[in-house]
């Protein structure tokens, strides 16, 4: 079983939808989660960085951890034709010193159709 | 955010030579630099950590020979692919880890690899 588990997709959506992308994790010493956007044949951008339990938003993304279930997301609200990437999740735990050493999900492949 | 760099974005060469790939973290300090490498339509495959000054740490599998990093000062780190071969063709993504209270990663752009 893989660390941490994401759907790759693709996932097509008509643009102004709400997308939810997610990833599950089996590492209960994960603490530090994040989420990358790779348009194609690019390096990943950093989209959002969360600690804690609970939601986070930034404009039109929202990042959801529930460290009980072990389960993140993330929401981007009036989705855009611009927004069609691989959303990749990633995590790192205390014992790696927060950003160090990240693990990564396989990256869903979005696309937002007009 | 951070900015990295990398250079070449592209590159293309013979079976047998070496290409070195350059990263650099244009407006913060990157005590601590990584490698990665990504084939398409899969995630990224960390080969390894760099530490300025000091010796790299490889992941397992990952041949230090013939993956030679140098992390010379606190913006610059290197990556030398020797005796390519076919099979290293790839794309190969460096990153940066920012300092302050949220410390995360900050990737370059890549540079895609192919070895003919």
């Amino acid at each position: 079983q893989k660390e941490v588990e994401q759907d790759p997709g693709p996932l097509s959506v008509p643009e102004g939808a709400i997308v939810s992308l997610n990833c599950t994790y089996s590492n209960s010493a994960f603490q530090y989660f994040m989420w990358y956007r790779q348009y194609s044949r690019k390096g990943p951008e950093l989209l959002m960085y969360t600690y804690s339990s609970g939601n986070k938003e930034d404009g039109r993304f929202t990042a959801q951890v529930d460290k009980s279930s072990k389960y993140i997301s993330l929401f981007i609200r009036d989705s855009q034709p611009s927004d069609s990437a691989t959303y990749l999740c990633a995590m790192s735990s205390l014992l790696t010193g927060g950003g160090n050493k990240l693990t990564f999900g396989t990256g869903t492949q979005l696309k937002v159709e007009l | 955010g951070a900015v990295v760099s990398q250079h070449p974005s592209r590159v293309i060469c013979k079976s047998g030579t070496s290409v070195k790939i350059e990263c650099r973290s244009l407006d913060f300090q990157a005590t601590t630099m990584f490698w990665y490498r990504q084939f398409p339509k899969q995630s990224l495959m960390l080969m390894a950590t760099s530490n300025e000054g000091s010796k790299a740490t490889y992941e397992q599998g990952v041949e230090k020979d013939k993956f030679l990093i140098n992390h010379a000062s606190l913006t610059l780190s290197t990556l030398t692919v020797t005796s390519a071969h076919p099979e290293d063709s790839s794309f190969y993504i460096c990153s940066g880890l920012s300092g302050g209270i949220q410390e995360t990663q900050y990737f370059g752009p890549g540079t895609r690899l192919l070895v003919l």
